[in-house]
C-alpha cells in the first residue's frame, strides 16, 4: 500500500540554524500538506500546497518557514533560522480525492 | 473556520467494555470529518471519515462512529476494547470540497485499557 515517507526521523539543530525537513508524498497526488504538533498540543495546519505553489497557509506560517516542490516525488519543509518554539513533531500529508494522509513525522528539536 | 473539541484527555476503559470518544465540531459548511488513530513514535493512521452519505461509518480495527448534524457530533465507539487499541485518537473536521481541505484537529484522546 501506498505511504507517505519522511527524513529525518529526528533532527537537532541549533537555535538559529536552517533545517530542511522532507517528505514524498505518495505518488498520484496533487495536494500536499505540512502540520506540527508541539508536545502536548493540538496538531497544527502550517501550509498546503497545490500545482507547484501555495494555496493555504496558517498564521504560523511566517516568513521563516518556506516550502519546495524540488522536483516530481519530493516535497520539502524549510525553517530559515529556527527558535526554541520551533521543536515540535512535523508531520507532511498527501491528499487523494478526500482524504490526507500522513507520514510518520520528523521530530525536530532546537537547542 | 472550523475547530473540534474532544473532551477528557485521558480515557481509561477496561479490556471488553465499550469504547466512546465524543467529538464535537463547529463548521460554517458542510463538513468532512475524520478520526485518526496515533500509535506511540508513528504517524497519525486514518481510521474512518465521514463525507456525505450514510451517517453510521464504519473503519478499521471494529471501530464506528456516526455524523448527527443537528448535535453537531462524530462520536467515535467501539462495542469491546482490545489491549491493542491503547493509543491517542483525534477527531478532525476540513471543509470538505468548498476549500482546500485543511484539517482542525481537536486535542486528542490518550485511551488506556485496563487488563
Amino acid at each position: 500500500e501506498p505511504e507517505v515517507t519522511q527524513t529525518p526521523s529526528h533532527q537537532v539543530t541549533q537555535m538559529g540554524q536552517e533545517v530542511i525537513l522532507r517528505c514524498v508524498p505518495i505518488s498520484n497526488h496533487l495536494y500536499f500538506y505540512w502540520y506540527r504538533q508541539i508536545l502536548g498540543q493540538k496538531v497544527e495546519f502550517l501550509v498546503s500546497f497545490y500545482n507547484n505553489e501555495i494555496s493555504e497557509k496558517s498564521e504560523i506560517f511566517d516568513d521563516q518557514f518556506s516550502v519546495e516542490r524540488p522536483d516530481g516525488s519530493n516535497f520539502t519543509l524549510k525553517i530559515r533560522s529556527t527558535k526554541l518554539e520551533d521543536s515540535a513533531m512535523y508531520f507532511c500529508a498527501s491528499r487523494g480525492e478526500d482524504t490526507q494522509y500522513f507520514g510518520p513525522g520528523t521530530r525536530l528539536t532546537v537547542l | 473556520a472550523q475547530s473540534v473539541t474532544q473532551l477528557g484527555s485521558h480515557v481509561s476503559v477496561s479490556e471488553g467494555a465499550l469504547v466512546l470518544l465524543r467529538c464535537n465540531y463547529s463548521s460554517s459548511v458542510p463538513p468532512y470529518l475524520f478520526w485518526y488513530v496515533q500509535y506511540p513514535n508513528q504517524g497519525l493512521q486514518l481510521l474512518l471519515k465521514y463525507t456525505t452519505g450514510a451517517t453510521l461509518v464504519k473503519g478499521i480495527n471494529g471501530f464506528e462512529a456516526e455524523f448527527k448534524k443537528s448535535e453537531t457530533s462524530f462520536h467515535l465507539t467501539k462495542p469491546s476494547a482490545h489491549m491493542s487499541d491503547a493509543a491517542e485518537y483525534f477527531c478532525a473536521v476540513s471543509d470538505g470540497s468548498y476549500g482546500n481541505n485543511r484539517l482542525a484537529f481537536g486535542k486528542g484522546n490518550q485511551v488506556v485499557v485496563i487488563p
